[in-house]
């Protein structure tokens, strides 16, 4: 397995315009979460899934943010109508079940970066 | 809540200088501990953790130890090279699994 993939690594859309991001997972990992990284902060939590149920939404995924991840596979993350304040790094990471461990290991995607103009 | 404090950067040392980016955490009950790394044009890469109070994390030649009673967990390396020149994240996981990230600390390292 060669890890966490995102596609696309680079979006240009105009303000208005809807965008689709997708994240595949490491195969075995029934985990999957999404953050949003601006420049020169951390990553922050936006929402994750375990298995095909999405378990949290963080108030930073506002209603123009939608995400998904039918049959527990891949995840799809689509904003709506974006706006410039929207322009930031949007990673994607996997783990197996920590819901008894917590130190399990994320793995982190390459991330796609999104400006909107 | 919880929450995550770094040190800022810039920080910038000669080759083979003595490490230390201090964190400082806030969380209720007992969460693990995490430093990530993330290398210029790469995505973020887990560098150690630490899952409970006085465990020490270790890896690449760096090291953070687990201080319950200070809440830290500070990332020290005895001798940078000019390849460990990237961003370092302090994190935290509590209930619920999210990570939750400081604001980054970059480190630059001159030959």
């Amino acid at each position: 397995d060669t890890g966490v993939s995102q596609n696309p690594r680079h979006k240009i859309t105009k303000r208005g315009q809807n965008v689709t991001f997708r994240c595949d997972p490491i195969s075995e990992h029934n985990r999957l979460y999404w953050y949003r990284q601006t420049l020169g902060q951390g990553p922050e939590f936006l929402t994750y899934f375990q298995n095909e149920a999405q378990l949290e939404k963080s108030r930073l995924l506002s209603d123009r943010f939608s995400a998904e991840r039918p049959k527990g596979s891949f995840s799809t993350l689509e904003i709506q109508r974006t706006e410039q304040g929207d322009s930031a790094m949007y990673l994607c990471a996997s783990s197996v079940d920590g819901s008894f461990s917590p130190g399990y290991e994320q793995y982190f995607g390459p991330g796609t970066r999104l400006t909107v103009t | 809540g919880n929450s995550v404090t770094q040190m800022e950067g810039p920080v910038t040392l000669s080759e083979e200088a003595f490490l230390t980016i201090n964190c400082t955490y806030t969380a209720t009950g007992y969460p693990s501990l995490f430093w990530y790394v993330q290398y210029p044009g790469e995505g973020l890469q887990l560098l150690l953790k630490a899952t409970k109070a006085d465990d020490k994390g270790s890896n690449k030649g760096f090291e953070a130890t687990y201080r319950k009673e200070t809440t830290s967990f500070h990332l020290e390396k005895g001798s940078v090279q000019v390849s460990d020149s990237a961003v370092y994240f302090c994190a935290l996981i509590n209930q619920g699994g999210k990570l939750i990230f400081g604001q980054g600390t970059e480190l630059s390292v001159k030959p």
